[in-house]
C-alpha cells in the first residue's frame, strides 16, 4: 500500500492567518491526489482534485500544489468555516489511501 | 442532482451479520464506481474498498479483504456492504462515495453509524 503522510497533525491558527498542511506519499502518485475536508458530524468535502484542481463551488483561497511524493494544502486566508480536519488521499493506486489529517483549530 | 441515501444506524451484537446499504439517484448507476469508507470514533477516514456496478467489478484495500463484501444490485441502484460475522472493532461510521473522473469523491452519503456491543 502507498502510504500518506501527513503534517502537522494539528494546528492553531488565527482568522485570515495563512494555512499550509502538507502531504508526503510513499511512492510517487503522480498528480493523482485529492483533499478533502471534514467537519464533525459530516462526510468529507471534496476541495482539490488531480493534486491541484479546485473543485467546483470551493472558495479560491483554496489550492493545492505539488506531484510526485510532496504535495501541499494551503488555505490563503483562513475563515471561520475552515476550522475542519483535513485529508489527503492517493488516487494513483488500490487501495486508495488517506493520510491521518491535519485537524485546523482556533488560536 | 446525484444523491447517495444511506440506511440508518444498526446495533448489532459480536457475530451478527449486518448489510447496510447506499441508494442512489440522479445519474446512471451502472457508470460510476463506488467507494465504502470507514471511519472510527473520533479517527480518520480509511478506504475500504469499490465496486463498479456496472459489472459488479469489486476491490478491496488488504486491510479489509475477506472482513467485508461490496455488492451491487442495478435492478434498484443500491450498493451495499456487509459483514457475515460483526466484531466490536466493526463499530464506526460508514461513508459510501461515488466517484467522478474515476478516481475522485465528490459525491457522499451521511453515513451509517454501526455499533457492536455484547
Amino acid at each position: 500500500d502507498i502510504q500518506m503522510t501527513q503534517s502537522p497533525s494539528s494546528l492553531s491558527a488565527a482568522v485570515g492567518d495563512r494555512v499550509t498542511i502538507t502531504c508526503r506519499a510513499s511512492q510517487s502518485v503522480s498528480s493523482w491526489l485529492a483533499w478533502y475536508q471534514q467537519k464533525p458530524g459530516e462526510a468529507p468535502k471534496l476541495l482539490i482534485f488531480a493534486a491541484s484542481s479546485l473543485q467546483s463551488g470551493v472558495p479560491s483561497r483554496f489550492s493545492g500544489s505539488g506531484s510526485g511524493t510532496h504535495f501541499t494544502l494551503t488555505i490563503s486566508s483562513l475563515q471561520p468555516e475552515d476550522f475542519a480536519t483535513y485529508y489527503c488521499q492517493q488516487a494513483s493506486t488500490f487501495p486508495y489511501t488517506f493520510g491521518l489529517g491535519t485537524k485546523v483549530e482556533i488560536k | 442532482e446525484v444523491q447517495l441515501v444511506q440506511s440508518g444506524a444498526e446495533v448489532k451484537r459480536p457475530g451478527e451479520s449486518l448489510k447496510i446499504s447506499c441508494q442512489t439517484s440522479g445519474y446512471t448507476f451502472t457508470e460510476f464506481w463506488i467507494d465504502w469508507v470507514r471511519q472510527m470514533p473520533g479517527k480518520g477516514l480509511e478506504w475500504m474498498g469499490t465496486i463498479y456496478p456496472g459489472d459488479s467489478d469489486a476491490r478491496y484495500s488488504p486491510s479489509f479483504q475477506g472482513q467485508v463484501t461490496i455488492s451491487a444490485d442495478k435492478s434498484i441502484n443500491t450498493a451495499y456492504l456487509h459483514w457475515s460475522s460483526l466484531k466490536a472493532s466493526d463499530s464506526a461510521m460508514y461513508f459510501c462515495a461515488r466517484r467522478w473522473a474515476s478516481r475522485y469523491l465528490p459525491f457522499w452519503g451521511r453515513g451509517t453509524l454501526v455499533s457492536v456491543s455484547s
